[in-house]
Formats: C-alpha cells, structure tokens, sequence
C-alpha cells in the first residue's frame, strides 16, 4: 500500500563516509524530487527527475549525486558526508504540481 | 526564483482558540497549495488555490487565495491537539514547487 517508500528511515554516519538513500515510488508518476528538511524545518528542493531525466538541480554540492534507475526509483547517494549534511531528506513524486513524499530519511552525521 | 514568505513562524495557541498563517508572494502566483507536516512526520498534501478570491474549506480549516493571487491563508477555528504540526504553503514556478518557510503550530490542551 505504501506510496512512496524510502530506506533507511535513520542513517548515522561518520564524516567523510559515503551512504547512499533509495526511493521508491507506485503511485505512477512521472516525477521524481528530493527535498532536504534542515533544522528550522525549511524545505529545500535539490532535485528533480522526469521519467528518468534530470530536470532540476539546485545550488547542491557535487558530493551529491541522485540516480535513477527507473521512472519508479530515484536514489541519492552523498559522498564525503560533512557535519552539515546532517538533516531529514524526503523523497517525493507527483504528477504535477501536487508532491506526494516519503516518510524521510534523518542523517546524522558525527 | 520565485519565493513565498510565512508567517508567522510559530504559534503557540490554547485548545479551542483560532489560528491563521499567512503566505505572502511579491508576485503573481499560478496556484497554491498547503501542506500539514505532523512532528515527526512528513508533509502531507492538503489542498490547492487556483482561482482569485478562492475560498475552500475541510471541516475546520478555511483556505483563501487573495483576489491578487499573491496570498494566500490558512484559518483552523477551534484547534484541536490533533492540529498540532507545521503548516506549509507552496507555490509553483515553472517545474518546481517553492515552500514558505512553514508555521509551527502547538496547541496547548
């Protein structure tokens, strides 16, 4: 029943460790987001797929890289992990302007 | 790119009380939408403003979308701890969602 699905719900890491986070999606949309929730709760886009297609890229470090395997899928693997990294990242999808997300992911980065 | 200031940031009310955020742009925005983000939890849609003056309701809540299309609100009458969480107003621009920076509403029963 799960719409959009994410794994690992928590991530504790080390700094300068690689992890990776996987999204999964069944409600049949074409787009795909990743979102990072700081602290203050802000919501930032990072990034955003079209049916496997790189759509938007914001002002993100080249540390993180998203993949996207299917239109299903859209993964988020971080290299280098900094103490700055440390947040909730959701996965979303929609098929338009509506954004259905995933429970989220929190890394802690130590 | 485009962006939508909230406010206020947080609100502390007593059970039963009103509340209202405000989501303002310094431009003309295509639609609006609300999402209710609970502790722990994460956004969920609520609703979407298309047209000037649009009123729409969910039982409690009261959703406007100025005439201008450049605000937008959010009114609960009688809050409940149930509405509890951090409400978000997003708008569209081009092929991304831009979110207000959210209202943290806690309710004391």
């Amino acid at each position: 029943d799960t719409a959009v699905s994410q794994t690992p719900k928590y991530l504790v890491t080390q700094m300068g460790n690689d992890k990776s986070i996987k999204c999964e999606q069944n409600l049949g949309h074409d787009t795909m987001y990743w979102y990072k929730q700081d602290s203050k709760k802000f919501l930032k886009i990072m990034f955003s797929y079209n049916n496997k297609e790189l759509i938007i890229n914001e002002t993100v470090p080249n540390r993180f890289s998203p993949k996207s395997p299917d239109k299903a899928h859209l993964n988020l693997h971080i290299n280098s992990l900094e103490l700055g990294d440390s947040a909730v990242y959701f996965c979303a999808s929609g098929p338009g302007d509506t954004q259905y997300f995933g429970p989220g992911t929190r890394l802690t980065v130590l | 790119g485009q962006q939508v200031m909230q406010i206020p940031q947080y609100q502390h009310v007593q059970e039963g009380e009103d509340f209202t955020t405000y989501c303002n742009s310094s431009t003309t925005l295509s639609n609006i939408q609300w999402y209710k983000q609970r502790p722990g939890g994460h956004p969920v849609f609520l609703i979407q403003l298309v047209k000037s003056g649009e009123v729409k309701k969910q039982k409690r809540l009261t959703f406007q979308f100025g005439e201008a299309k450049k605000n937008s609100s959010l009114h609960i009458t009688a809050t409940q701890t149930t509405d509890v969480g951090t409400y978000f107003c997003a708008a569209t621009s081009g092929s991304r969602l831009t979110f207000g920076e959210g209202t943290q509403l806690t309710v004391n029963p």
